[in-house]
Order: structure tokens, then C-alpha cells, then sequence
């Protein structure tokens, strides 16, 4: 593995049921972030993750949650998915929270599809 | 509240300059970002600012004044692969990164 991964890269899902996504990074970067990108809207972050152990609400979290059991992974659960969840979603890490210049590193996207 | 703005679409001629502009509403202030996006692809690094000024990286430049809340993005000798999306983003003072919508690109031979 080289940077991030995420998995699947696409999933159709029914309205209802239960969905991780799935996040994995090999930098050993203490952030770690999940956005989900819509036409003309965006980037917007759905939760965030400073370090190990804490997790944090973003933008839009409804809907959503986060785990954050060790450094390199952050998957995100969608308990019960509805159409409106219909959208492409990034997956990004950071060397730390803050910092000077500290940019973002994103995977390579789920685009998640809820009929 | 907070907000960016950027042109929704560009167009411009394969071997011409281009400026993407960016203007900023945000609560603080702690550096700003510019990310290159292809079409199905995800967000990469391009070019960071926090203090006033032009930094240069090869054909890219990245142009802030913090007093005016704007930023550009200067391409120079463009290229058909420069075609895709920039997206502007700025840390506020929280460290939150905040995005713009991007502005989508398009070069015509």
C-alpha cells in the first residue's frame, strides 16, 4: 500500500441498509478526514479524526459515524442509508491537524449509489 | 457564515495564461490551499499560502493578500492535461479546512 486506500470504489445500496466504508493509510498521518463531494457543492467534511482514539463531527455528520481504533484506519458508517447519501465520497489524511503546510492526502473515492 | 468563491467554469486556449480567482470569507485565517482535480479522480496538492505574496512552482503560481480575502491560481503555457477542476481551500481558526465549489477548467486546442 502507497498513501491511502479505499474500499469499494463503487457500491449501489438500498435504502436502509447498513454500509462501511472503508479507509487505510500507510504514512503513519495523525489526521485523518472523510468528505463527501456533490456537483457544484464541494467538498464537505462528514467527521474528522486528530489523532487515534478521538473523533470529531464536520460539516454534515448526520447520518453518519466514525471509528478511530488505531492510526491507519477510519471507516465510515452509514446505519441506515437514504437516497440523499447518494454521492462520492473522499477519504484524506493528514501529517497532523495543524501545522504549517499541511496538506491533505485523499484517496481515490467511493461512489456510493442508495436507491 | 463561511465562504468561498470561485467561478463555477473557465475556458481557455492550449499554450495561453489563465487566472483562477478566489475570494474568502472565513473566521480566521491559517493558510490556503489550491488542489488540482481531474474528472474522476480525487484532490491533489498543488500550492499552499499564508503569507501575502506570489509563490511560483513551475508553471502554477499562487498569489494571496490576506487584507483582501482573494487568492488566485496562474497557469501559465497551458496544457491539454491541464484540463480538470481547482479548487481553492482555507484553514480557518479552528484548522478546519473550508472549500470552495472549484472552477472547472476547460483547454481548447
Amino acid at each position: 500500500i502507497a498513501g491511502i486506500t479505499q474500499a469499494p470504489t463503487s457500491q449501489i445500496l438500498a435504502a436502509g441498509r447498513r454500509m462501511t466504508l472503508r479507509c487505510t493509510q500507510d504514512m503513519r498521518h495523525n489526521a485523518m478526514y472523510w468528505y463527501r463531494q456533490d456537483l457544484g457543492l464541494g467538498l464537505r467534511l462528514i467527521h474528522y479524526s486528530n489523532t487515534a482514539g478521538t473523533t470529531g463531527k464536520g460539516e454534515v455528520p448526520d447520518g453518519y459515524s466514525v471509528s478511530r481504533a488505531n492510526t491507519d484506519d477510519f471507516p465510515l458508517t452509514l446505519a441506515s442509508a437514504v437516497p440523499s447519501q447518494t454521492s462520492v465520497y473522499f477519504c484524506a489524511s493528514s501529517e497532523s491537524p495543524q501545522g504549517n503546510p499541511n496538506e491533505q492526502f485523499f484517496g481515490p473515492g467511493t461512489r456510493l449509489t442508495v436507491l | 457564515g463561511q465562504n468561498i468563491d470561485q467561478p463555477t467554469e473557465m475556458t481557455a486556449t492550449e499554450g495561453a495564461i489563465v487566472q483562477i480567482n478566489c475570494t474568502y470569507q472565513t473566521s480566521g485565517f491559517n493558510g490556503l490551499f489550491w488542489y488540482q482535480q481531474h474528472a474522476g479522480e480525487a484532490p491533489t496538492f498543488l500550492s499552499y499560502n499564508v503569507l501575502d505574496g506570489l509563490e511560483e512552482k513551475g508553471r502554477f503560481s499562487s498569489f494571496l493578500s490576506r487584507s483582501k480575502g482573494y487568492s488566485y491560481l496562474l497557469l501559465k503555457e497551458l496544457q491539454m492535461k491541464d484540463s480538470a477542476s481547482y479548487l481553492c481551500a482555507v484553514i480557518d481558526s479552528n484548522y478546519q479546512l473550508i472549500w470552495g465549489a472549484g472552477t472547472k477548467l476547460i483547454i481548447k486546442p
